[in-house]
């Protein structure tokens, strides 16, 4: 296991609702990388937090943002959900930047 | 034209069989390369880092062409436990292939 855990696990939303996925690093990590999985495609690239500063952004939209907290865990809030949100959205925690980022198991978010 | 380009397979090949994969990237700039694998529905797995002079583990092996832009991982002497969904990975932000499918057939 690498030490990075997600939660929830799972969750089911409506659209047009704002959800916020949780992300605690691996120990001694201090930056996390959020991702996005769609079925059959590989993960992209959401954006990348460094000791609580923003350090680089995909092109996701605005209504995609993040926190990093001073112990290096980090949230996702993703507002009015489309139904094109439904997705694996994964969080990588790393040493440094740049460096080999260790993935936690992911939340599975549905948008009816 | 995308940042990472890698072929989607699948590949099916035998128990004992050798393959390759390749895996072109756009920014000549690049100086991070990975190789990770993806089991069903599971998260990705760092298989290993890419460096400018090849690394070898165990049956693995990495290499890296900046000229032609590309890096590859060999398989050698394929087991049925490496039946996974290998993604290539270039860069600081990390832009993933699409994966490539491995089956491994008995």
């Amino acid at each position: 296991e690498t030490g990075v855990t997600q939660s929830p696990t799972h969750l089911i939303k409506t659209r047009g609702q704002q959800v916020t996925l949780r992300c605690s690093s691996q120990s001694g990590h201090n930056t996390v990388s959020w991702y996005q999985q769609a079925l059959g495609q590989g993960p992209q690239f959401i954006f990348q937090y460094y000791r609580e500063e923003e350090n680089g952004r995909g092109n996701f939209p605005p209504r995609f943002s993040g926190l990093q907290f001073p112990n290096y865990s980090s949230e996702l809030n993703v507002n009015a959900l489309e139904l094109d949100d439904s997705a694996l959205y994964l969080c990588a925690s790393s040493r440094d930047r740049p460096g080999e980022q260790y993935f936690g198991p992911g939340t599975r978010l549905t948008v009816t | 034209r995308k940042e990472v380009e890698q072929d989607p397979g699948p590949f099916n090949v035998p128990e004992g069989a050798t393959v390759a994969f390749n895996c072109t990237y756009s920014n000549s700039a690049s100086q991070s390369f990975f190789w990770y694998r993806q089991d069903c529905r599971k998260e990705p797995k760092l298989l290993m880092s890419v460096y400018s002079s090849g690394n070898e583990d165990g049956r693995f092996t990495a290499q890296l062409n900046r000229a032609s832009q590309y890096i590859s991982l060999l398989i050698r002497d394929s087991k049925l436990s490496d039946s996974a969904t290998y993604l290539c990975v270039v860069g600081n932000q990390f832009y993933f292939g699409t994966g490539t499918s491995l089956t491994v057939i008995p």
